[in-house]
């Protein structure tokens, strides 16, 4: 059975912290994705990785930085969180197949104090 | 560029009662079309996806989905809600030009009363 875990359901943070979320597939899929979900905005890219050390910026990159070191695992850092980074993340991945569906993880909910 | 609108924020339904969830893209070339589904606390679930052939496509759960061009329409539809069909509703659009990337709408949160 497929599946995409995150480290933490929950987290809370400080403002000014470094904060690393972690995502790990069992899948062996080239492409994996971090999405930031906000109530009324639905899902927005943050970042998109097509294989190992390879990263391209969604829509809303900024205050973000990857980390894709194993192909399995896909880490979304925060260099110094802020308030207004207090949202759900979600890691998904998939084949390098346009039509391929897209397997998410259930979401790490940050709060930045 | 590529987007998606989800008219409705929030549509309450009675359990047995049919249900349409309305999601129209903007996209020149054919687009590439899903719906998923995220239960509360829960990741995203594809329920159906279209890219080509036949316009009606069945999901899982006994959802179906349109593709209408003509209208840049591809609304979700079921026609016997169940209480666990209560969640969020999610429409996507991908492109060929695109690489792998998918936009998705607002999401309409569903309500199933008894």
């Amino acid at each position: 059975d497929v599946k995409v875990t995150q480290s933490s359901r929950y987290l809370v943070k400080r403002t000014g912290e470094k904060v690393f979320l972690e995502c790990v597939q069992d899948m062996d899929h080239e492409n994996m994705f971090w999405y930031r979900q906000d109530p009324g905005l639905g899902l927005r890219l943050i970042y998109f990785s097509y294989d190992v050390k390879m990263k391209e910026k969604g829509d809303i990159p900024e205050g973000y930085s990857v980390s894709r070191e194993k192909k399995e695992r896909f880490s979304l850092i925060l260099e110094s969180a802020s308030t207004n980074q207090t949202s759900m993340y979600l890691c998904a991945s998939s084949l390098p197949v346009l039509t391929d569906t897209q397997y998410f993880g259930p979401g790490t909910r940050l709060t930045v104090l | 560029a590529q987007s998606v609108t989800q008219p409705d924020i929030h549509i309450t339904v009675s359990e047995g009662a049919s249900l349409e969830l309305r999601c129209n893209y903007s996209y020149g070339a054919t687009p590439y079309l899903f719906w998923y589904v995220q239960s509360p606390g829960q990741g995203l679930q594809l329920l159906l996806k279209y890219f080509s052939g036949d316009t009606l496509v069945q999901g899982i759960k006994g959802f179906e989905a349109e593709f209408k061009r003509s209208q840049s329409s591809f609304n979700l539809r079921k026609p016997s809600v169940h209480w666990s069909d209560a969640a969020e509703y999610f429409c996507a659009v991908g492109s060929s030009t695109n690489d792998y990337k998918l936009s998705f709408g607002a999401g309409t949160t569903v309500t199933v009363r008894a």
